[in-house]
C-alpha cells in the first residue's frame, strides 16, 4: 500500500522561531515523486517543491528547506525564521511512476505563526 | 488569465438542484483534475482526464458527473447532491507524458460548495 503520513496535525510557533514539518512516505515502488504543497485561507493550494526518488540531495528556496532521506522514508519541511504569512496548511503528496497522476496526499499540518 | 481558474468560487444549492462547476487550465496540459476536499480529511481524488479521456474513476457517486470537452476545460455537472457532499472541490492540471512520466500538478483556487 502506499501512504503518505503527516503526524502533526497542528503547530503553533512565535515568529521568528524554526519549524520543521514532518512527512514519512510508504510505498514500494522505487520510481517515485514527492511534493509539499501550501494552502492558505483562501484555499488554493501553492506548489512548492517536487523531488524525485532518485535524487537525495537537500534543497533550500530562501527561508524554505527540505530533507528527503529515503533510509528513513521521510521527506521534512523546514521553515526558518517563520513568518505570520507562512500561517497555513500545508500539504506532503507522493505520486508514483506506475501511478502516474495519482497524487497521495497527507492529512495536512496546520501551521499558525503567531505575532 | 493564467494557471488554474475555477468558477464559481462559492456555490450555495439545494438538494434538488442542478448545477456545474467549471474549472480552465492556461497551463497548456493534457491532464487535468476533480479532487474533494471535506473538513478534516485528505484531499481526495475524484476524477483524472488524460489527453481528454476519462482515465480514473475513484468510486465516486453518479450524481457528479464530469465532462472533459477539450484538454484546457473541465466540468463537473452535480445533481441530487447530500449535505454531505459539502466541501471544497479543487481542480488540478499537469502535463503527463504517456511513457509514464508524472509532472507537478498545479490547482485552481476551488469552489467552496454548500448543499442545504
Amino acid at each position: 500500500a502506499q501512504k503518505v503520513t503527516q503526524a502533526q496535525t497542528e503547530i503553533s510557533v512565535v515568529e521568528k522561531e524554526d519549524v520543521t514539518l514532518d512527512c514519512v512516505y510508504e510505498t514500494r515502488d522505487t520510481t517515485y515523486y514527492l511534493f509539499w504543497y501550501k494552502q492558505p485561507p483562501s484555499g488554493e493550494l501553492v506548489f512548492l517543491i517536487r523531488r524525485n526518488s532518485f535524487d537525495e540531495q537537500n534543497e533550500i528556496s530562501g527561508r524554505y528547506s527540505w530533507n528527503f532521506q529515503k533510509s528513513t522514508s521521510s521527506f521534512n519541511f523546514t521553515i526558518t525564521a517563520s513568518q505570520v504569512v507562512d500561517s497555513a496548511v500545508y500539504f506532503c503528496a507522493f505520486v508514483s511512476s506506475s501511478n502516474t497522476g495519482k497524487l497521495i496526499f497527507g492529512q495536512g499540518t496546520t501551521l499558525q505563526v503567531k505575532p | 488569465e493564467t494557471g488554474v481558474t475555477q468558477t464559481p468560487r462559492h456555490l450555495v444549492m439545494g438538494m434538488t438542484n442542478k448545477k456545474s462547476l467549471k474549472c480552465e487550465q492556461h497551463l497548456g496540459h493534457n491532464a487535468m483534475y476533480w479532487y474533494k476536499q471535506s473538513a478534516k480529511k485528505p484531499l481526495e481524488l475524484m476524477f483524472v482526464y488524460n489527453f481528454k479521456e476519462q482515465t480514473e474513476n475513484n468510486s465516486v457517486p453518479s450524481r457528479f458527473s464530469p465532462e472533459c470537452p477539450n484538454s484546457s476545460h473541465l466540468f463537473l455537472h452535480l445533481h441530487t447532491l447530500q449535505p454531505e457532499d459539502s466541501a471544497l472541490y479543487l481542480c488540478a492540471s499537469s502535463q503527463e507524458g504517456r511513457s509514464g512520466v508524472t509532472d507537478t500538478q498545479y490547482f485552481g483556487p476551488g469552489t467552496r460548495l454548500t448543499v442545504l
